[in-house]
């Protein structure tokens, strides 16, 4: 299976701030990489697919860079509403791995 | 507009099963896949399996295969999703996935989610 692993873990930062998640393939995955963000008691919303398009009705302070084994998705001036855990996903393959997640958290 | 609406939350003994149910509205049920996704207690999101009906094709992760069977009843354009020899690890939250498999082929990602349905397995 294709591992994804996600960095940092935990992210605190403040409304306003530009902030930064990297999610790396353990194989080239080309760009077939989603970008899901997640709150508590929710279902995952999809936000990005193939590594940089931006899903309809998603804000473009949102924005997906990346290919082949490294990507970030990066949140420009953030909003109280962005404060929730991100998860990045291959779709490579026909086994679909998703990262650990990463939890952003109000500084 | 399209709809996930899956069943309501599960206690079961271990040992036993659990068929969760995925109904969709809005699109045409058969052009898309549908995907399943669990999540653990505190924990992240695990991929369990997709089903394509009009592939006629399955995919499962390979520490469920054996114990996990997706189905779809495309008269009711519900997906379903069974888990068997239940243990206390299952206890998650299950939720199904559509991937629009007649536009992106295989390579699809989930696009809209049901609300999630809890299974408890406790003795």
């Amino acid at each position: 299976d294709i591992q994804m692993t996600q960095s940092p873990s935990t992210l605190s930062a403040s409304v306003g701030d530009t902030v930064t998640i990297t999610c790396r393939a353990s194989q080239s995955i080309n760009s077939w990489l989603a970008w899901y963000q997640q709150k508590p008691g929710k279902a995952p919303k999809l936000l990005i697919y193939k590594a940089s398009s931006l899903e309809s009705g998603v804000p473009s302070r949102f924005s997906g860079r990346g290919s082949g084994t490294e990507f970030t998705l990066t949140i420009s001036s953030l909003q109280p509403d962005d404060f929730a855990t991100y998860y990045c996903q291959q779709y490579s393959s026909y086994y679909r791995t998703f990262g650990q997640g990463t939890k952003l958290e109000i500084k | 507009q399209v709809q996930l609406v899956q069943s309501g939350a599960e206690v079961k003994k271990p040992g036993s099963s659990v068929k969760v149910s995925c109904k969709g509205f809005g699109g045409t049920f058969t052009k898309y896949a549908i995907g399943w996704v669990r999540q653990a207690p505190g924990q992240g999101l695990e991929w369990m399996g997709d089903i394509i009906p009009i592939m006629d094709s399955t995919n499962y992760a390979e520490k469920l295969e054996g114990r996990v069977s997706l189905t779809t009843d495309e008269s009711t354009s519900t997906a379903y999703m069974e888990l068997s020899d239940l243990r206390s690890e299952d206890t998650a939250v299950y939720y199904c996935a559509r991937g629009d498999y007649g536009l992106h082929g295989p390579l699809f990602y989930f696009d809209h989610w049901g609300q999630g349905t809890l299974v408890t397995v406790s003795s």
